[in-house]
């Protein structure tokens, strides 16, 4: 019940293409969902994040959807650029008690951004 | 501000051996949390600090240990180290207090040969 599910696995766009990212969970628990993006030899960088009371937040050319009723959260990234190519995980988190501090994250998904 | 801080950035030790990584949280930041990635296993949830008190555990064994200190940093331990504890070891902080926002460091890659 703690697993957070992530497809695709890998994804090629052309740029200046819109990237989608989707993920499920199953805890219904968890009450908050960041989005990280991780580049070779550095820590996940933190992109976005939402929490169940809205259904959509956007930041420049990142949006997270939420539906809370299927538990299923997306990352699309609008105008898609080379320097976007990197691995993208989601994430969720709970509150209090055994979730202190504990993000469960996605398997990632490793996103190429043709010129 | 400077980010999360982690040292040291690589490290080759030998089975049996332990290991003590160390990491320092982003000014104001009280709650630091360890985590494991691999290719395998993807990232997973070590421990959590926060005031110096072990608040959350995950799945590992009890050769993985930590701690925090007064001043929010924090060290995590490995002891009797096996070739499947290769990995690369993120740290995060954040402020606690509601506000969820994790910050990575950029990690120490462990080999253990």
């Amino acid at each position: 019940q703690q697993q957070v599910k992530q497809s695709p696995q890998s994804l090629i766009v052309q740029k200046g293409g819109i990237s989608i990212i989707n993920c499920a969970y199953e805890n219904t628990a968890f009450d908050y969902f960041p989005w990280y993006q991780q580049f070779p030899g550095k820590g996940p960088a933190l992109l976005i994040a939402i929490r169940p009371d809205v259904s959509e937040k956007k930041e420049g050319r990142f949006t997270i959807s939420f539906n809370k009723s299927a538990k299923q959260f997306s990352l699309h990234i609008m105008d898609s650029q080379p320097g976007d190519s990197a691995t993208y995980f989601c994430a969720a988190e709970g509150t209090g008690g055994t979730s202190y501090g504990k993000l469960t994250f996605g398997q990632g998904t490793i996103l190429t951004v043709h010129p | 501000k400077a980010g999360v801080t982690q040292t040291p950035r690589y490290l080759i030790k030998t089975r049996g051996q332990q290991v003590t990584l160390s990491c320092s949280p982003i000014s104001g930041h009280r709650s630091v949390s360890w985590y494991q990635q691999t290719p395998g296993q993807g990232l997973q949830f070590l421990f959590e600090y926060f005031s110096e008190t072990q608040r959350n555990k995950g799945n590992f064994p009890g050769r993985f240990s930590g701690r925090q200190f007064s001043n929010s940093r924090s060290e995590m331990n490995v002891s009797t180290l096996e070739l499947g504890d290769s990995a690369l070891y993120l740290c995060a902080s954040s402020r606690a207090g509601g506000l969820r926002e994790q910050y990575f460091g950029p990690g120490t890659r462990l080999t253990v040969t």
